[in-house]
């Protein structure tokens, strides 16, 4: 089936500093994959989709120089979120679909997560 | 825009019983709608998959089914275990003509199975 990797698993990062999250997609391509966030005892948020070769599209509220996303190759996007603070702290995961057309059978396929703490 | 409602938010009952997880979405066109299971600090494993076009899918002791016109989706847990205990998640996603759509979820319905 589908597997989308996703790392690192947590990551604690001084205030100031940019953190690298990495998805990739195993066992098929994903010309879309998606980031989405998830506060404390809240639903996930979609923040943006990451389209290969093109521009991430951002969700209203999600700030794009903040939450910098590149999807240069068919298995791999990444989240760098720059100049981290406190309140950037939450649980980050990215979710792909096999097939990429319309009209796929499959699901989407969620990577494990990434825990950011912010200190 | 796509509101996602789950209902209860929490739930705790005895093994053995069958249970029934209730989601309802505002706007009926949708393209397909997704049962997932989040265990705490865990990502997101996929339980059953609905299509717009579809009534209901079954695995195992799970049964989804999907009243798109209404609005409403149910997830029946038969036979429940304590291994069952997790927050379950529900999603739809849009038809969009440029291609895939993300997920709006629900809150989800955190779900105690008592041994």
């Amino acid at each position: 089936g589908a597997v989308v990797s996703q790392h690192p698993s947590w990551v604690i990062c001084k205030s100031g500093t940019s953190v690298k999250i990495e998805c990739r997609s195993l066992d098929f391509q994903a010309t879309t994959m998606f980031w989405y966030r998830q506060f404390p005892k809240q639903s996930l948020m979609l923040m943006a989709t990451s389209n290969e070769g093109s521009k991430a599209t951002y969700e209203q509220g999600v700030e794009k120089d903040k939450f910098l996303i590149n999807h240069a190759s068919l298995t791999l996007s990444t989240l760098t979120v720059t100049s981290a603070h406190p309140e950037d702290s939450s649980f980050y995961i990215c979710s792909a679909r096999a097939g990429g057309r319309i009209d796929s059978n499959y699901g989407y396929t969620f990577g494990s997560g990434t825990r950011l703490t912010v200190v | 825009k796509q509101e996602v409602t789950q209902i209860p938010a929490a739930l705790s009952v005895p093994e053995g019983e069958n249970l029934v997880l209730n989601c309802s979405f505002t706007d009926s066109a949708i393209y397909n709608l997704q049962w997932f299971r989040q265990d705490p600090g865990k990502g997101l494993t996929s339980l059953l998959l609905i299509q717009s076009s579809q009534r209901e899918q079954t695995s195992g002791r799970l049964n989804a089914s999907l009243d798109k016109s209404s609005g409403r989706s149910t997830l029946y847990i038969a036979a429940s275990q304590p291994g069952d205990s997790a927050t379950y998640l529900c999603a739809v996603s849009m038809y969009s003509g440029g291609g895939a759509d993300g997920l709006t979820f629900g809150k989800g319905t955190h779900l105690i199975i008592q041994p």
